[in-house]
C-alpha cells in the first residue's frame, strides 16, 4: 500500500533552519510529484510548493520563494523540505503529499493529493 | 485570508444532508477542476472528491460534489457522527499557478 512516512517534530529558533523528510514506498517513486502543504495551529491549509520527482523541477509560491527548496532522493525514494530563515509564523505542521495531474481537453492541473504523510510539526520558539 | 471562500462552520443531524459551499472566482474554480479534502481532528487530510465529481475508492456514495460557474458544493446524505470534521475545498489557480485552498468548514454533528 502507498505510504509516506515523515520525518520527527522539530523544535527551532528564529533564524534557524529545517529540513523535513518524507519517505515513500508501495509505489513507483518516480512516477508522481510530491507537494509539501502546511497548516498552522487552528488555521487551514497552504500550499508551499511541489518537486517533480522525475526531473527535479521545482514551483514554490512568491511568499516562500528564497526560504524553501525541495529536493529527493530516488536511491531512498525520499522528498526533502528545507526551510530556511525561520520565524515564529513558520510554527505549523508540515506534510508531504503525493500529486497526480488531471488534464481536461484544454490543460492539466495538480490539485488532486491522493496519498499524504502524516505530518511533522516545527516549532519555532525562541 | 484564503483565495477560496467556505463557510467556517456547518452542522447537522444524523442521517440529515448537509452541504458545503466553495466559492472562487474565474481564475481558479471557474477554469479549473475543484477538490474536497476531509481532514479528522489530529489527522493528515484525505481525498473525498476530485475532478469536481468523482469519488476515490473507498469514499462512500454519501459524499458528492458539483461544480457551477465559479462556485462548487460538498453535499454529505445520510449524516454520520464519524463525518465530523474540517473540510477544504481546493482548485488549481491560474494566476498564482498553483493550488489554493479555502479555509476550511468545521462539521459538526449535533
Amino acid at each position: 500500500q502507498v505510504q509516506l512516512v515523515q520525518s520527527g517534530a522539530e523544535v527551532k529558533k528564529p533564524g534557524a533552519s529545517v529540513k523535513v523528510s518524507c519517505k515513500a514506498s508501495g509505489y513507483t517513486f518516480i512516477s508522481y510529484d510530491i507537494s509539501w502543504v502546511r497548516q498552522a495551529p487552528g488555521q487551514g491549509l497552504e500550499w508551499m510548493g511541489w518537486i517533480s520527482v522525475h526531473n527535479g523541477n521545482t514551483k514554490y509560491p512568491q511568499k516562500l520563494q528564497g526560504r524553501v527548496t525541495m529536493t529527493t532522493d530516488a536511491s531512498t525514494n525520499t522528498a526533502y523540505m528545507e526551510l530556511r530563515s525561520l520565524r515564529s509564523d513558520d510554527t505549523a505542521v508540515y506534510y508531504c503529499a503525493r500529486e497526480v495531474t488531471d488534464c481536461s481537453s484544454t490543460r492539466c492541473q495538480n490539485a488532486r493529493f491522493d496519498y499524504w504523510g502524516q505530518g511533522t510539526l516545527v516549532t519555532v520558539s525562541s | 485570508q484564503s483565495v477560496l471562500t467556505q463557510p467556517p462552520s456547518a452542522s447537522g443531524t444524523p442521517g440529515q444532508r448537509v452541504t458545503i459551499s466553495c466559492s472562487g472566482s474565474s481564475s481558479n474554480i471557474g477554469s479549473n477542476y475543484v477538490y474536497w479534502y476531509q481532514q479528522l481532528q489530529g489527522t493528515a487530510p484525505k481525498l473525498l472528491i476530485y475532478k469536481n465529481d468523482q469519488r476515490p475508492s473507498g469514499v462512500p456514495d454519501r459524499f458528492s460534489g458539483s461544480k457551477s460557474a465559479t462556485s462548487a458544493s460538498l453535499a454529505i446524505s445520510g449524516l454520520r457522527s464519524e463525518d465530523e470534521a474540517d473540510y477544504y475545498c481546493a482548485a488549481w489557480d491560474d494566476s498564482l499557478s498553483g493550488p489554493v485552498f479555502g479555509g476550511g468548514t468545521k462539521l459538526t454533528v449535533l
